[in-house]
C-alpha cells in the first residue's frame, strides 16, 4: 500500500517553457504533499509542503510564483515550473503521508520522480 | 551547523560484512527517525523508521536510537551487493507541520562482491 504516482518522468524542453508535474496518491488521501529537489549528487532539499484546500507553505529562498503548486483534492498535487531556465534542471521528488494516521510518526512515502532538463 | 548530518562516505564493504551507517542531529525537539535508500536516478524508499531509544530490528536492517546521544544508526547485516545504494538518514521535526523531514545528505555505500 501506500503508492505514490508522479508524472511525468522525464521531461526535456526549451528555456522559456512551463512544465506541470503531477503526483497522486493512489491508494490513500493524502491531506498533505511535500515537494522536493534534488541536484546531482546532493540530498534532498525541501521546497513546498503543500496542504489540501489551501495555500502552500514555501520553505525560504524558494520562489512561489516560480514554483506554483496546486493541491486541489486529497490525492492530488501539481508542481509548475513556471518560464524555466537552464538553471532549474534538477530531480523534482514529491511525497506524500496517509492522511487517516494519527500520529505524527507516519512515514513519507515517494514518488518516483521527475528529471526536469531545461535546454 | 546541518540539522542532520551523514557521513558522506563512500563506505565500501566486503560481501556478507556489517555496513554501518551514522546520522546525528542537532534539534532535541527530532520525535521521529528515518532511513531510507536511494539507488542512482531514482526517489527515495523507506528501509526502517525508528521513535522510541534503542534498537530495532527489521530482517538484515536495525535501527538505533539514542535521543541523550543525538545520534542514529543503521546496521546492515550479511551486506549484499544489492544494497549498493546512498542511504539517507531523516529527522521528523516538532511543532507546525510535524511531519516535515529534515534529510542528511546521505551515505553512499558500496557492498563489494
Amino acid at each position: 500500500g501506500a503508492v505514490v504516482s508522479q508524472h511525468p518522468s522525464r521531461v526535456i524542453c526549451k528555456s522559456g517553457t512551463s512544465v506541470k508535474i503531477e503526483c497522486r496518491s493512489l491508494d490513500f488521501q493524502a491531506t498533505t504533499m511535500f515537494w522536493y529537489r534534488q541536484f546531482p549528487k546532493q540530498s534532498l532539499m525541501l521546497m513546498a509542503t503543500s496542504n489540501e484546500g489551501s495555500k502552500a507553505t514555501y520553505e525560504q529562498g524558494v520562489e512561489k510564483d516560480k514554483f506554483l503548486i496546486n493541491h486541489a483534492s486529497l490525492t492530488l498535487s501539481t508542481l509548475t515550473v513556471t518560464s524555466a531556465h537552464p538553471e532549474d534542471s534538477s530531480f523534482y521528488i514529491c511525497s506524500a503521508i496517509v492522511s487517516s494516521a494519527h500520529s505524527s510518526n507516519q512515514p513519507q512515502h515517494f514518488g518516483d520522480g521527475t528529471r526536469l532538463s531545461i535546454l | 551547523q546541518k540539522e542532520v548530518e551523514q557521513n558522506s562516505g563512500p563506505l565500501s564493504v566486503p560481501e556478507g560484512a556489517i555496513a554501518s551507517l551514522n546520522c546525528t542531529y542537532s534539534d532535541r525537539g527530532s520525535q521521529s527517525f528515518f532511513w531510507y535508500r536511494q539507488y542512482s536516478g531514482k526517489s527515495p524508499e523507506l528501509i526502517m523508521s525508528i521513535y522510541s531509544n534503542g534498537d530495532k530490528e527489521d530482517g538484515r536492517f536495525t535501527a538505533q536510537l539514542n535521543k541523550a546521544s543525538q545520534y542514529v544508526s543503521l546496521l546492515i547485516r550479511d551486506s549484499q551487493p544489492s544494497d549498493s545504494a546512498t542511504y539517507l538518514c531523516a529527522g521528523g521535526r516538532r511543532g507546525g507541520s510535524a511531519r516535515q523531514l529534515t534529510f542528511g545528505s546521505g551515505t553512499q555505500l558500496t557492498v563489494l562482491p
